[in-house]
């Protein structure tokens, strides 16, 4: 079974802070993707991640950065956390020699941003 | 027109009815359409996917309908039950460029079924 895990549930920072949310996948998968999940809004793609060290901006990458130091691990950065980027942060990971529309998704970290 | 347009926000159906849930595009580059599956507290699962070529794929209780000529595609949910209660997205996946596909997801479904 594929196993994606995230760091952390529950996280609550202040306005300004550096936040780091890491994400570890198991599976030697090469994509690995970072989303938010927003009421109404349904998930946005942040940043992915073809390759150790290959990052693409998502849909979303303003206020974001990332980091892909080995093949399993893939961290999203919030340089300077605001309010407006309280959410609830979904990490993904894909290979391609399985399906090209399939990802597998960890739990999620609520952020919340005071 | 990387949109995918999702409806409706939120069903509410008994059990043993039929669940339908909706959804558009706009981009024809589009490979596969997937739905995904997410309970509370969970992330997002895999639940069926479809390719363009073809208008219809079952699974056991589910089925996408697709449509593409009108740019459409449908779940429905034959006989739903409680623990099918959830949210879905569908989604859309778009080759990036060699080996990468992303999903680009619908807004999502709040699904409630009363017993």
């Amino acid at each position: 079974d594929v196993k994606v895990t995230q760091s952390s549930r529950y996280l609550v920072k202040r306005t300004g802070e550096k936040v780091f949310l890491e994400c570890v996948q198991d599976m030697d998968h090469e994509n690995m993707f970072w989303y938010r999940q927003d009421p109404g809004l349904g998930l946005r793609l942040i940043y992915f991640s073809y390759d150790v060290k290959m990052k693409e901006k998502g849909d979303i990458p303003e206020g974001y950065s990332v980091s892909r130091e080995k093949k399993e691990r893939f961290s999203l950065i919030l340089e300077s956390a605001s309010t407006n980027q309280t959410s609830m942060y979904l990490c993904a990971s894909s290979s391609p020699a399985g399906g090209a529309y399939e990802q597998y998704f960890g739990p999620g970290t609520r952020l919340t941003v005071t | 027109q990387q949109q995918v347009k999702q409806s409706p926000q939120s069903l509410i159906v008994q059990k043993g009815g039929i669940s339908i849930i909706n959804c558009a595009y706009e981009n024809t580059a589009f490979d596969y359409f997937p739905w995904y599956q997410q309970f509370p507290g969970k992330g997002p699962a895999l639940l069926i996917a479809i390719r363009p070529d073809v208008s219809e794929k079952k699974e056991g209780r589910f089925t996408i309908s697709f449509n593409k000529s009108a740019k459409q595609f449908s779940l429905h949910i034959m006989d739903s039950q409680p623990g099918d209660s959830a949210t879905y997205f569908c989604a859309a996946s778009m080759n990036y460029g060699g080996a990468t596909n992303k999903l680009i997801f619908g807004t999502g479904t709040l699904l409630a079924v009363q017993p």
